[in-house]
């Protein structure tokens, strides 16, 4: 079947240290992929972009690769703060046959003060 | 500038009856697209309106319908409600269509509770 999933519900890590969350998917062809952040009662908020032929992506202290081999993008955040805390979703979107736009299941990460 | 606007914020309906919820995108973007939001099955794609045409579509009944003015504001509807049509029904829009390697800027979403 095909679906796009994240590695883990929750991640929990200390303050100042990187948060890595993990995106992989099975039976497509991504065109691009891209991580959003949502928080409790709001819409996601769009965070970074990285395309099929892109290793990689950097805004600020936030990194993002895109493996077509291993079918798996990884976003990470380094020294990280409580204000990080929230929930983060992949999303991909594949132009190959019939077009998809798919969303992860998504990572609530917590980073502890 | 404004964001995407989605109104209502909350909504109760019960099952048989229909819907329409509203979406007023960022100024100068033509691109809306919609987004049924649960618990169980997440984030999923309802479908995509530019210049007033459907462009693209997920994997929803037809009871799920759309459309854009010309104006770029869109609404839409569910007809038939049932009790697992309950969700956060999102709105994005966005410069261009969303294959067009364009991010997409979302409201707070209308939360939808069928009784």
């Amino acid at each position: 079947s095909q679906k796009i999933e994240q590695n883990s519900e929750a991640l929990n890590i200390q303050e100042g240290k990187t948060a890595t969350l993990t995106c992989n998917y099975t039976n497509y062809s991504p065109a691009y992929l891209q991580w959003y952040r949502q928080d409790p009662g709001r819409g996601p908020v769009f965070l970074l972009l990285i395309r099929e032929n892109e290793k990689e992506k950097r805004k600020e202290r936030l990194k993002v690769t895109f493996d077509t081999t291993l079918k798996q993008s990884l976003f990470h955040i380094t020294a990280s703060q409580p204000a990080d805390s929230a929930t983060y979703l992949c999303a991909l979107v594949s132009t190959s046959g019939t077009y998809k736009y798919i969303f992860g299941t998504g990572t609530r990460l917590k980073v502890l003060a | 500038k404004a964001g995407v606007t989605q109104t209502p914020r909350y909504l109760i309906k019960t099952r048989g009856q229909q819907v329409t919820l509203s979406c007023s995108p960022i100024s100068g973007h033509r691109s809306v697209s919609w987004y049924q939001q649960t618990p169980g099955q997440g984030l999923q794609f309802l479908f995509e309106y530019f210049s007033e045409t459907q462009r693209n579509k997920g994997n929803f009944p037809g009871r799920f319908s759309g459309r854009q003015f010309s104006n770029s504001r869109s609404e839409m509807n569910v007809s038939t409600l049932e009790l697992g049509d309950s969700a956060l029904y999102l709105c994005a829009s966005s410069w261009g269509l969303i294959y067009s390697n364009q991010p997409q800027h979302f409201g707070d979403g209308t939360r939808l509770s069928i009784l």
